[in-house]
This record gives C-alpha cells, sequence and structure tokens, in this order.
C-alpha cells in the first residue's frame, strides 16, 4: 500500500520569503506523483506532475515550481511567496487503478 | 475543455435521510471514475472507483455510485445518512490517457440530528 509523507504539517511565512514543501513516497518504484492546492470552495487544483526523476508537468502557471530529484520524492517551491499562495497543499501519488492517494497535506499561511 | 461538475456546493440532511450528490464530466472517450471523501481534519480517502464492468459500484461505508455513460454522470447515493457521514465529497475522472485527475470542487454534506 501507499504511504506519503508531507513536512511540516504546518507553515507560516512572511510575504516574500522562500518555500519548500517536502513530499516522500514509499511503495513502488517511479510512481506519478502529483501536487495539488485546496481552497475552500474550490475543490482540488492541480498545481504539478511528475512521470519520473526530473519529469515536471505544470497545469497552472504561477508563483511556485516543483522538483522530482529522487524516484520517490517531489518538492514543491517557490523563490518569494505571495499572499494568495496560502492555502492547503497536498501531494498525491497514482495507484495501479489510476486512483490517488493522497497525503496528509501542509497547511500554508502567508503573511 | 476537460471538466468535471458537482451540482450541488452544499447539502444538508437529516439522519436516515437519503443522499444523492451529482457529478458529471466532459469527455467523450473512455473514463476511470471516483469518489473521494475527505472527513474533518483528515486526509481524502477514495471512497469508491468505477474502472469497468458493472456500471453500478459499491464503495466503504454503505455508498454506492452509478455510472451513466450516455448522461456522462457518476451519482453518489447512500440510502440512508449517518451523522458520521459529514464530510466533504469530491467527484473525480481520469479522461484517458496518461492523463492527471480532474476533480469536482466538491459537495459539502452536514447530516443533522
Amino acid at each position: 500500500s501507499q504511504t506519503i509523507h508531507q513536512w511540516p504539517a504546518t507553515l507560516v511565512q512572511p510575504v516574500g520569503s522562500p518555500l519548500s514543501l517536502e513530499c516522500t513516497v514509499e511503495g513502488t518504484s517511479n510512481p506519478n506523483l502529483y501536487w495539488y492546492r485546496q481552497a475552500a470552495g474550490r475543490g482540488l487544483q492541480l498545481l504539478f506532475y511528475s512521470v519520473g526523476i526530473g519529469q515536471i508537468s505544470s497545469e497552472v502557471p504561477q508563483n511556485l515550481s516543483a522538483s522530482r530529484p529522487q524516484d520517490r520524492q517531489f518538492i514543491l517551491s517557490s523563490k518569494k511567496l505571495l499572499l494568495s499562495d496560502s492555502g492547503f497543499y497536498l501531494c498525491a501519488q497514482m495507484g495501479y487503478y489510476n486512483e490517488q492517494f493522497f497525503g496528509p497535506g501542509t497547511r500554508l499561511t502567508v503573511l | 475543455a476537460q471538466s468535471v461538475s458537482q451540482h450541488n456546493h452544499h447539502v444538508i440532511l437529516s439522519e436516515a435521510a437519503s443522499l444523492e450528490l451529482g457529478c458529471n464530466y466532459s469527455y467523450g472517450g473512455t473514463v476511470n471514475l471516483f469518489w473521494y471523501v475527505q472527513y474533518p481534519g483528515q486526509h481524502l480517502q477514495l471512497l469508491l472507483k468505477y474502472f469497468s464492468g458493472d456500471p453500478l459500484v459499491k464503495g466503504i461505508k454503505g455508498f454506492e455510485a452509478e455510472f451513466i455513460k450516455s448522461k456522462f454522470s457518476f451519482n453518489l447515493r447512500k440510502p440512508s445518512v449517518q451523522w458520521s457521514d459529514t464530510a466533504e465529497y469530491f467527484c473525480a475522472v481520469k479522461m484517458g490517457g496518461n492523463t492527471p485527475l480532474v476533480f469536482g470542487k466538491g459537495t459539502r454534506l452536514s447530516v443533522i440530528a
């Protein structure tokens, strides 16, 4: 079964500061990995996905970037946070039947 | 553009009432369909999925969903809701190829005693 770790669980950062959110997964090798942002009433917005090391697809142009330095590691970053970057960030891994398994999420507040 | 629509933003039901949450998608090809649930303060969990075969799918906790291809729909049902079903429910569709899931905006269900 898939186990997904995300840290930190919560983060409060000032506007203009950098960001690094980490996601690591256990289980199958070469998983498809995803970063989502969840906002109340707006569902899950897909930000990035990766089908392998160094391969990143961006769904929404914005102030964020993603990297996949290792097979089971997926990182979400920003050089300078904006107020609008506040939200709940979820990492997910695709399963055998194309379902997605989600991590516990990181609550980011930008002040 | 491919999209998933959930008709209700917030549904309020009394315990023992029947539930049906709508989900429609816009894609003419082969799809995989999912319903997820997020209880307050918890992870998103897979409730049920349709991959192929019988269009009536049964999931955990007494939930079921029916895939009606002609209507591009995958509505979620439960005959009798409980207070513990209070949660947010998300429909998701995989629309062919190596594409990510597309999620609806979610429906918040509140069950009152």
